[in-house]
């Protein structure tokens, strides 16, 4: 069935490194890939996205790219800040009635 | 414009006991949905809605019922509370079936002892 792969589950940066997290989808048709941003004791919020249509889109710290080829995508936080510290869900949509999220990246930003 | 709701915020139950989560959305979205996030873990689906009067079965329906009677509300109900059930509920919304962003509400943490 549908699924997304994330990675890692956990990631450590010391604050101004960057950090990556990479997501895999298995559904070909999938053409919309959202980010959530989860921070503790809060609700899932929508932090970037992009379309099948587009390679990269940033948005001043974040950037997402996309290779449809290899069905990857990848979120790049730059300058990490400790308030970017939370959980991080890729998620695939096919523009159906369901979004696929992945198991989600707990960043840590160490001060 | 208050966005997606959720009452009650906090609820504890006893095994067996049954309750209703309320979920309101103002944004007239067609689609809602219920998930459930247990510790350290992702978000599962456990039922959708794709207009009013609609329902459908998510990933994880065991145990869970829902209705659309509005479209601006979705209930989940739990007629015989497990400890398994235990978790944190969020209630999300889109506008249509075309690409779109989920809104998420603030969240219910429910424990069933």
């Amino acid at each position: 069935g549908e699924n997304v792969e994330q990675h890692p589950s956990t990631l450590s940066v010391q604050e101004g490194d960057s950090a990556v997290i990479k997501c895999t989808y298995s559904d070909s048709a999938s053409n919309y890939f959202p980010w959530y941003k989860q921070e503790l004791g809060k609700r899932p919020q929508l932090i970037i996205d992009i379309r099948s249509n587009v390679g990269e889109k940033k948005d001043q710290r974040i950037a997402v790219t996309l290779n449809k080829t290899a069905k990857h995508f990848s979120l790049h936080i730059t300058e990490t800040q400790p308030e970017d510290s939370a959980v991080y869900f890729c998620a695939a949509d096919t523009g159906g009635f369901k979004t696929i999220f992945g198991a989600g990246t707990r960043l840590f930003v160490k001060a | 414009n208050a966005g997606v709701t959720q009452t009650p915020k906090f609820r504890v139950l006893k095994t067996g006991q049954s309750m209703t989560l309320l979920c309101a959305q103002d944004m007239n979205h067609e689609y809602m949905y219920w998930y459930r996030q247990d510790p350290g873990m992702g978000l599962r689906l456990i039922h959708y809605s794709v207009g009013e009067g609609t329902t459908a079965k998510g990933e994880v329906p065991d145990g869970y019922n829902v209705s659309r009677l509005k479209k601006q509300n979705f209930l989940l109900g739990l007629e015989s509370a497990a400890p398994s059930q235990t978790s944190v509920y969020f209630c999300a919304s889109k506008a249509s079936r075309t690409i779109d962003t989920q809104y998420f509400g603030p969240g219910t943490r429910l424990t069933v002892l």
